[in-house]
């Protein structure tokens, strides 16, 4: 198993523009979290997904949403960039949505807004 | 709100020297902590958990609720330690279930010198 794969590597937008991130859980897992990593910070939670419902939502402003698919898989979407979105956007599975399933993270996405 | 602060942003010591990552929380529920690694060019993987109560690559953390702390500590550093560290905490929902949204704190970069 490759692990939690996402996609794509990098991304370059402009302000005002819509992007989409999308990740692929491990196997089996049913949970999926996205987090944001701005440099220099840790990341910062901002949704779970788990068995296609939202299970919790950070504090994000509504230009961002997610949602998961039957396969598990999942996307973030985020509507008018601002600069301030240019950050690290990690995606997390686990078996379940409870904490004694150990969260296992992607590589990230790199999100750069210009 | 629940919030982690890792007071130092680096830290660097010797191979064979002690080290010790400090983590401190702030959560007015029962918390549960975990300690994070992120080594180069590497995923974010869990190095260990308080409840686990185990020592991982000669790791351990203990909770201490008086002084709301997790610091991670190992007698003899080694060189292959060297990485960033994030300690997370777990929150819980109004019911006192915890999901799997973790906080993370701004993480410690520790470099092992030979």
């Amino acid at each position: 198993d490759a692990g939690v794969t996402q996609s794509p590597t990098h991304l370059i937008k402009t302000r005002g523009q819509h992007v989409t991130l999308r990740c692929s859980p491990i196997s089996g897992h049913k949970s999926v979290s996205w987090y944001q990593q701005v440099l220099g910070q840790g990341p910062q939670f901002i949704f779970q997904y788990y068995e296609k419902e939202e299970r919790g939502r950070g504090n994000f402003p509504d230009r961002f949403s997610a949602r998961q698919f039957p396969n598990y898989s999942s996307e973030l979407n985020v509507n008018a960039l601002l600069l301030g979105d240019s950050a690290l956007y990690l995606c997390a599975s686990s078996l379940g949505d409870r904490t004694p399933y150990e969260q296992y993270f992607g590589p990230g996405t790199r999100l750069t807004v210009t | 709100a629940q919030r982690v602060t890792q007071p130092e942003k680096l830290l660097s010591v010797f191979k064979g020297a002690p080290v010790e990552l400090k983590c401190n929380y702030s959560y007015s529920g029962s918390p549960e902590l975990f300690w994070y690694v992120q080594y180069s060019r590497q995923r974010l993987q869990l190095l260990l958990r308080h409840i686990s109560r185990e020592s991982i690559k000669g790791f351990t953390a203990d909770l201490n609720k008086g002084e709301t702390s997790f610091h991670l500590k190992k007698p003899f550093a080694q060189e292959e330690d060297s990485a960033m560290y994030y300690c997370a905490l777990s929150s819980h929902n109004a019911g006192g279930t915890s999901y799997g949204k973790l906080t993370f704190g701004q993480g410690t970069i520790l470099t092992v010198h030979p």
